[in-house]
């Protein structure tokens, strides 16, 4: 099945910094890759997301990047703000099936 | 905006009882879901369901598990016999479609084991 391993667990920034969050999956038919940013107490909610056929994704100040070759993709949030503290979780699915592996979570703390 | 919605939002149970937590998916999402999330730790997938069917289910969902359609609107998850490692947040999920597409969760029900 598909592993997915995220990192950093932590990172802190202060607020105006970029922050980037990497993730490796394991099978090569996985091609949807989603984020998800969660408050605490909170439901996961997607940010963002990315197929395998679309390198790079910018939604404002929040892109992803995609490197199939070496299977890992990545989320980068410039101009942090203390808002976007949260746990950001990426996920990897094979749009022919409907399960979604997530990562294990990186806690993102931006300091005013 | 349409939303997924879970009740209760906490459940306290006390060990060997059973359980059945409740969502609404919205309403015209066809794939419906189950993922766990241990508290501090990632959510993880236990289940998927569609036309009334199982369609995929994970390793942690075993004979203890049971979801169901029992009407148009409603999605539950029964779980018998808790034990006290099921303590978790249980979020339900819908999607339009089977993948590739985005699954949109619910509030979640913190489930208490004593």
């Amino acid at each position: 099945g598909e592993n997915v391993e995220q990192h950093p667990s932590t990172l802190s920034v202060q607020e105006g910094d970029s922050a980037v969050i990497k993730c490796t999956y394991s099978d090569s038919a996985s091609n949807y890759f989603p984020w998800y940013k969660q408050e605490l107490g909170k439901r996961p909610q997607l940010i963002i997301d990315i197929r395998s056929n679309v390198g790079e994704k910018k939604d404002q100040r929040i892109a992803v990047t995609l490197n199939k070759t070496a299977k890992h993709f990545s989320l980068h949030i410039t101009e942090t703000q203390p808002e976007d503290s949260a746990v950001y979780f990426c996920a990897a699915g094979d749009s022919g099936y409907s399960t979604l592996t997530f990562g294990k979570g990186t806690m993102l703390l931006v300091s005013p | 905006e349409p939303e997924v919605t879970q009740t209760p939002s906490h459940q306290v149970t006390q060990m060997g009882q059973e359980v059945i937590l409740r969502c609404v998916p919205i309403s015209n999402h066809l794939y419906f879901y189950w993922y766990r999330q241990i508290l501090g730790q990632k959510v993880e997938f236990l289940v998927s369901f569609y036309n009334n069917e199982i369609s995929e289910k994970s390793e942690i969902f075993d004979d203890q598990f049971s979801v169901e359609r029992p009407d148009g609107s409603n999605f539950t998850l029964k779980i018998r016999s808790t034990k006290l490692e099921d303590s978790a947040m249980y979020f339900c999920a819908s999607s339009e479609a089977r993948g590739g597409t985005e699954a949109f969760f619910g509030q979640g029900t913190r489930l208490t084991v004593v």
